[in-house]
């Protein structure tokens, strides 16, 4: 079957940094999306890697290792704004996404 | 421009009624999606449609239909309501067909089944 492990929460304080991780187990692999989603909204883009490395883009950034299965996003300089859950999404080899269930992250000033 | 629009925003149902959520986006973009979404699961795929006239179905498509007449409009229909199908409902779309694009959803319908 098809699987994508994320911790159900974390925590952090405001102001510092905090890594989530995502692993994988899919049909295949075509890229991986981050998405973040803010309670009672929709999900947003953040990221997408299709190769190995770091994708870096302002505050986030998004890394992936294909040969492990794992990606992970990391957040930096962290504000309340960014509380919200990050989904980890797999595209297979039928380009269908395959989700993850997400990480709520707490920010704590 | 309104991206992807959704309606109603929330509905409260009667098991056995019948119920069409509405989804509209004005991207052109080709493909469509449904999703639910359930707390402590990731988003499943209800249906799809890769292009205007054809639509497909996701990882859990018992209990609905979709139609994909033109390229906005993507509506999804519940036949007879059960309350397992409570969730908040999710309708994206992306530019492509068959490839790793980036989905815009909208802001999603709370469906109660009572």
């Amino acid at each position: 079957g098809q699987n994508i492990d994320q911790p159900t929460e974390m925590t952090a304080t405001e102001g510092a940094i905090v890594q989530i991780n995502c692993t994988y187990q899919t049909s295949g692999f075509n890229g991986l999306f981050w998405y973040q989603q803010h309670a009672g909204e929709a999900p947003t883009f953040l990221s997408y890697n299709v190769l190995d490395g770091l994708e870096e883009k302002g505050r986030f950034s998004s890394f992936l290792s294909r040969s492990k299965g794992y990606s992970y996003l990391l957040l930096k300089e962290l504000q309340m704004k960014d509380s919200a859950s990050y989904l980890c999404a797999v595209v297979d080899s039928n380009y269908q996404l395959i989700w993850g269930a997400g990480t709520k992250l707490i920010i704590k000033p | 421009i309104a991206g992807i629009t959704q309606a109603p925003t929330s509905q409260i149902l009667a098991a056995g009624r019948r119920m069409t959520l509405r989804c509209t986006q004005d991207m052109r973009h080709n493909a469509m999606y449904w999703y639910r979404q359930d707390l402590g699961l990731g988003l499943r795929l209800i249906h799809y449609s890769n292009t205007a006239g054809t639509t497909g179905k996701g990882e859990v498509p018992d209990g609905y239909s979709v139609s994909r007449a033109n390229t906005d409009d993507f509506p999804l229909t519940l036949a007879s309501a059960v309350p397992s199908q409570t969730s908040v409902y999710f309708c994206a779309s992306s530019d492509g067909t068959g490839t790793a694009d980036t989905q815009y959803f909208g802001p999603g319908t709370r469906l109660t089944v009572l």
